[in-house]
């Protein structure tokens, strides 16, 4: 069983573009990340949501918007994509904060290629 | 072998040698640390954790060590196999209400059969 699963593995477009890519989690978690890695394998947070509440917003352009549906569920939608948006992005989740908050499970990815 | 994290981002090392990993924090209030074993076309996975009032913590075939003082942190991987070659990043976080982890730079692990 998958618990943490993203479509789609691989995405192409073209500048200008409006994308989504989906997150789903099945361990029952309260909150859940987005992240982007970078062609240098850095991986920095872009949003945080606990209980479908955004949390945290890591200084991310507003062409990007998180959208939770409901607490399993946390969806990355781009608008007006541009080639500096070409990097694998990932969905991660976690418990609820003051337990294991930092262990965190991550999804297998979506790479996202911008022409 | 030993690898400085972010000054030698690549460690190669023989099969069944131990492998040390080092990462340098920057932020003196970070409350716990973390090491994440990302593997080749797949997500960071969670190996191990530290809290900040801890300076050594054992796993299976793993040990991290934290020396606050000089914000450093290691990870020790005992008798390493190839199944251990992946980018290990490690990470901060502090217990506040965000749940924000801070990644290092990550330093690639390849072990030589």
């Amino acid at each position: 069983d998958t618990a943490v699963s993203q479509t789609p593995k691989y995405l192409v477009t073209q500048m200008g573009n409006d994308k989504s890519i989906k997150c789903e989690q099945n361990l029952g978690h309260d909150t859940m990340y987005w992240y982007k890695q970078d062609s240098k394998k850095f991986l920095k947070i872009m949003f945080s949501y606990n209980n479908k509440e955004l949390i945290i917003n890591e200084t991310v352009p507003n062409r990007f918007s998180p959208k939770s549906p409901d607490k399993a569920h946390l969806n990355l939608h781009i608008n007006s994509l541009e080639l500096g948006d070409s990097a694998v992005y990932f969905c991660a989740s976690s418990q609820d904060i003051g337990t294991r908050a930092y262990e965190q499970y991550f999804g297998p990815g979506t790479r996202l290629t911008v022409t | 072998g030993e690898s400085v994290g972010l000054h030698l981002p690549t460690l190669s090392v023989q099969e069944g040698d131990n492998s040390i990993i080092n990462c340098a924090y920057s932020n003196s209030a970070s409350d716990y640390f973390i090491w994440y074993k990302q593997e080749s076309g797949k997500g960071p996975q969670f190996i191990i954790d530290i809290r900040s009032n801890m300076d050594k913590r054992q796993g299976q075939r793993v040990t991290v060590l934290l020396n606050k003082t000089v914000k450093h942190l290691s990870l020790q991987i005992a008798a390493t196999q190839p199944g251990d070659s992946a980018v290990y990043f490690c990470a901060e976080g502090a217990q506040t209400g965000a749940n924000n982890l801070f990644f290092g730079t990550g330093t690639r692990l390849t072990v030589i059969p």
